[in-house]
């Protein structure tokens, strides 16, 4: 399983874009890269997936450049409700159970 | 989206006793994932539930020490047995769905005094 790589912590504050980027330089061709986030007291909650380029849902936006040995998640105009735990998940669609890294703690300030 | 039940949702238990952790989801799934969460930790995956087989432990788990049962497409349970304060944590069941993604339930927090 590929190895991933995130910030420990970042602090925005509301209304800015924030941008969460993760290594993955050992990703495999057939693997997928997931984003999960965690609120306290919570199970992780599915965020968005990509292969390759970028994509975009009601929530956020994944980019993963060609190479595909990084991805960036970027949340719009975030609000106090965003900070969180986010991580980013490396995986085949062969194996089905997650592998989770040690995440990325968000803290958005007034 | 499947919406996933876990009870109890939280537990504090003597050293040496087992406690049993129901997750219940309101539709039918074939993969059913637990995973633990020590305090300020990430998520480990403790075994893969599927129904009519036997569960697939990972490094570190053993059948004797967390026994899984999976009767049908919708139910599991995790048992800690014989419990010591080390496994204090969050327990907490996933199902997957479409896409291969997977949806969690609120997990159990469980302190072992």
């Amino acid at each position: 399983l590929a190895k991933t790589t995130q910030p420990i912590s970042m602090d925005s504050y509301e209304g800015q874009e924030v941008n969460i980027t993760c290594s993955h330089n050992n990703i495999a061709t057939n693997d997928y890269i997931t984003w999960y986030q965690q609120f306290p007291s919570q199970g992780p909650r599915f965020i968005i997936q990509g292969y390759k380029t970028k994509v975009t849902n009601e929530v956020a936006s994944l980019f993963i450049p060609a190479d595909r040995k990084s991805s960036t998640l970027s949340l719009p105009r975030v609000s106090l409700s965003d900070t969180a735990v986010y991580y980013c998940l490396v995986g085949g669609r062969g194996r089905r159970a997650l592998t989770f890294g040690s995440g990325t703690r968000l803290q958005v300030q007034p | 989206s499947a919406v996933i039940s876990q009870k109890p949702s939280r537990d504090i238990c003597q050293r040496g006793t087992s406690l049993t952790i129901q997750c219940q989801v309101d539709s039918q799934v074939t993969m059913m994932f637990w995973y633990r969460q020590q305090p300020g930790q990430s998520l480990t995956l403790i075994a893969t539930a599927n129904q009519g087989s036997e569960a697939t432990y990972e490094s570190g788990f053993v059948i004797d020490k967390f026994p899984i049962s999976r009767p049908n497409l919708t139910f599991s349970t995790l048992t800690v047995s014989n419990m010591s304060p080390e496994d204090s944590s969050i327990y907490l069941c996933s199902v997957e769905m479409d896409r291969e993604t997977q949806y969690f339930g609120p997990g159990t927090r469980l302190l072992v005094l």
